[in-house]
C-alpha cells in the first residue's frame, strides 16, 4: 500500500502570509494527488485535482505542484476564511487510496 | 449540478448492521467511480471503499469482509452495507463521485455511532 506523509500537522499564519504544505508518497503516484479543504463540521471541498489543476470556482490564491513522490500546496495571501484543515489524497493505480494526516491552519 | 445526499446513519449496537444510501442527481452512479470515506470524531479522513463504473470494488483492510459497496442504477443510488459493526466504525460517512475529468464531488455526510 502507498503511504502518504503530510507536513506540517499544524501551522499558524498571519493574514497576507504565504504558506506551503507538503505531501510525500512512499512510491511514484504520477500526478494522482488531490488537495482538500475541510472546515469545521463540513464536508471536504476539492481545491486542487491531479496535483496542479485548480477546481472550478476556487480562489487562485490556492495552487498545487509536484509529481512522482513529492507534492506541495500553497496558499498565497492567507485570509481569515482559510481557517480549516487541509488534506492531500492519493488515488494512483490500485486502492487503497490514502489520505494525508491533515494540516490544521490557524490565523495568528 | 452534481449533488449527493447520504442517509441511513444512526445509533447501532456493536455487532449490528446498517445500510447507508447516497442518492445522486446530475450524474449517473455508474460513471467513472464512487467511493465512501469516513471520519471518526476529531480524526482525519479515512478511505473506505470504491466502486468503478465497470463494477470493480475495493475495500480498506479495516472493513474488508464486513462492508459491501453496491449501487442501483435504476434509483441512481450508492449503498454501503455495514455488518459486524465495531465501536471504532463510529464516524461520519461521506460518499463521493469522481468524474472522468478528475473532479470529485462530495455529499454532506451521515453519522454512524456504534455504541452499547
Amino acid at each position: 500500500d502507498i503511504q502518504i506523509t503530510q507536513s506540517p500537522s499544524s501551522l499558524s499564519a498571519s493574514v497576507g502570509d504565504r504558506v506551503t504544505i507538503t505531501c510525500q508518497a512512499s512510491q511514484d503516484i504520477s500526478k494522482y494527488l488531490n488537495w482538500y479543504q475541510q472546515k469545521s463540521g463540513k464536508a471536504p471541498k476539492l481545491l486542487i485535482y491531479d496535483a496542479s489543476n485548480l477546481n472550478t470556482g476556487v480562489s487562485s490564491r490556492f495552487s498545487g505542484s509536484g509529481s512522482g513522490t513529492d507534492f506541495s500546496f500553497t496558499i498565497n495571501n492567507v485570509q481569515p476564511e482559510d481557517i480549516a484543515t487541509y488534506y492531500c489524497h492519493q488515488y494512483n493505480n490500485r486502492p487503497p487510496y490514502t489520505f494525508g494526516q491533515g494540516t490544521k491552519l490557524e490565523i495568528k | 449540478e452534481v449533488q449527493m445526499v447520504e442517509s441511513g446513519g444512526g445509533l447501532i449496537q456493536p455487532g449490528g448492521s446498517l445500510r447507508l444510501s447516497c442518492a445522486g442527481s446530475g450524474f449517473t452512479v455508474s460513471g467513472h467511480y464512487m467511493s465512501w470515506v469516513r471520519q471518526a470524531p476529531g480524526k482525519g479522513l479515512d478511505w473506505v471503499s470504491v466502486i468503478y463504473g465497470g463494477g470493480s470494488t475495493y475495500y480498506a483492510d479495516s472493513v474488508r469482509g464486513r462492508f459491501t459497496i453496491s449501487r442501483d442504477t435504476s434509483k441512481n443510488t450508492l449503498y454501503l452495507q455495514m455488518n459486524s459493526l465495531r465501536v471504532d466504525d463510529t464516524a461520519v460517512y461521506y460518499c463521493n463521485y469522481g468524474d472522468y475529468g478528475g473532479r470529485v464531488y462530495w455529499g454532506q455526510g451521515t453519522l454512524v455511532t456504534v455504541s452499547s
